[in-house]
């Protein structure tokens, strides 16, 4: 069965500072990894995704994530943190014959 | 282009009481999904339709159903509510026969039964 685990419930970084959001995961056969990301009383909105290729993919409004097979994560980060980051991002895996699987969700606070 | 739409944003119903949840795409997606999201624990698929004419049940089924009424709208149904089905409601779509097709969500309903 799939699963994902987002290890921290609330990460906070000052604005400006580098920012990482963790997600691992676990499934069967090759992952197609995902981030989105959720404003306060909005719907999810897709950052990125990881298909194949290159472990390192860009995404929508600065941010990338990291593919690493061997530690089984795929780690949201953006070099510089704007306040306007802040909200709740989600990381979700899909394998094949396999629904989408969402982890908990992660609550990013950038201080000004 | 509105994307995936909801009605309605807000609903209190009490124990017992049956709604109906309406969610539309105008993206021409062949897939969508209903997903209800409690805190803490992420989104949870109720009930999925890959295609028109096809529906299938998700991790949370029970207590819901679903109606795939055209290529556009799919239809979450309670029957009879229950405190455990407060929670908010989301629909998404997404593009069949690629497992690589991100989702596109709807704005959600709050639902809380009381």
């Amino acid at each position: 069965a799939q699963s994902v685990a987002q290890p921290e419930d609330q990460v906070n970084v000052a604005e400006g500072n580098p920012l990482t959001v963790k997600c691992t995961y676990s499934v069967s056969g090759n992952p197609y990894l995902f981030w989105y990301v959720q404003y306060p009383n909005r719907g999810l909105q897709f950052l990125l995704k990881y298909i194949t290729g290159d472990n390192l993919v860009k995404g929508s409004y600065g941010f990338e994530a990291e593919f690493n097979k061997s530690q089984t994560s795929f780690h949201l980060k953006k070099p510089s943190a704007l306040v306007s980051d802040s909200a709740l991002y989600f990381c979700a895996v899909r394998a094949y014959g396999q629904n989408f699987v969402f982890g908990p969700g992660t609550r990013l606070s950038v201080l000004p | 282009n509105a994307g995936v739409t909801q009605t309605p944003k807000f609903q209190v119903l009490k124990t017992g009481q049956s709604m109906t949840l309406q969610c539309a795409q105008d993206m021409n997606h062949n897939s969508m999904y209903w997903y209800r999201q409690d805190p803490g624990m992420g989104l949870r698929l109720i009930y999925y339709s890959a295609s028109e004419g096809t529906t299938d049940k998700g991790e949370v089924p029970n207590g819901y159903n679903v109606s795939r009424l055209n290529k556009r709208e799919f239809s979450l149904r309670l029957e009879s509510a229950a405190p455990s089905q407060t929670s908010v409601y989301f629909c998404a779509s997404s593009e069949q026969g690629e497992l690589a097709n991100e989702q596109y969500f709807g704005p959600g309903t709050r639902l809380t039964v009381t």
